[in-house]
């Protein structure tokens, strides 16, 4: 069975550009969440969709922004990057809301310069 | 506000000798725990999980953790590493009380296995 997928791999964009990074969860799962890891560090929760609806959302401005579209697969978009958005972005998807476990995808790279 | 102590940022070790990655949390509330491995530009993978039952879980590529209620704490243990064990590992909680999975990563611990 396939993992958690997300694309691209790589990205880079420079300030004050937008940029979207895509998500497909596993086969069955209807959750996915979004996390941001900067170099050296854990991953920080970004958000929570399940079942098309947010519900949960990390510490972060309202630049990022996502949505969860009908086949469970979502989005993740940032507004008018900055450098300190450079970071590893994960997807993770689970079979309910409040999930026991989650499962991460391999993570886009985002380079802003 | 919730956290997670991770107490070594690295830790090198020769191959076959045993290891240990602390991990302590704060929470007043039921919590579940994790422990997820990430190589070299990769995302990360699940190595184990304790959620209820016996405080004593493992891995199937022989590491445990053992839930410790009264010392917070959650450590990752394994008796003889081998060089592929290489990686970064993080320990994570989640709230059992929450309605959503959002979990709590700690700063992480490089473990470096030298032949």
């Amino acid at each position: 069975d396939a993992g958690v997928t997300q694309s691209p791999t790589h990205l880079i964009k420079t300030r004050g550009q937008h940029v979207t990074l895509r998500c497909s969860p596993i086969s069955g799962h209807k959750s996915v969440s979004w996390y941001q890891q900067v170099l050296g560090q854990g991953p920080q929760f970004i958000f929570q969709y399940y079942e098309k609806e947010e519900r949960g959302r990390g510490n972060f401005p309202d630049r990022f922004s996502a949505r969860q579209f009908p086949n469970y697969s979502s989005e993740l978009n940032v507004n008018a990057l900055l450098l300190g958005d450079s970071a590893l972005y994960l997807c993770a998807s689970g079979l309910r809301s409040s999930t026991d476990t989650q499962y991460f995808g391999p993570g886009t790279r985002l380079t802003v310069l | 506000a919730q956290s997670v102590t991770q107490l070594d940022s690295q830790v090198p070790v020769f191959e076959e000798a045993p290891v240990e990655l602390r991990c302590n949390y704060s929470s007043s509330v039921s919590v579940y725990l994790f422990w997820y491995v990430q190589y070299p530009n990769q995302g990360l993978q699940l190595l184990l999980k304790y959620l209820s039952g016996s405080t004593l879980v493992e891995s199937i590529n022989g590491f445990e953790a053992e839930f410790n209620k009264s010392q917070t704490s959650f450590h990752l243990r394994k008796p003889s590493v081998h060089i592929s064990d290489t990686a970064e590992y993080f320990c994570a909680v989640r709230h059992g009380s929450s309605n959503t999975g959002k979990l709590i990563f700690g700063q992480g611990t490089t473990l470096q296995v030298k032949p």
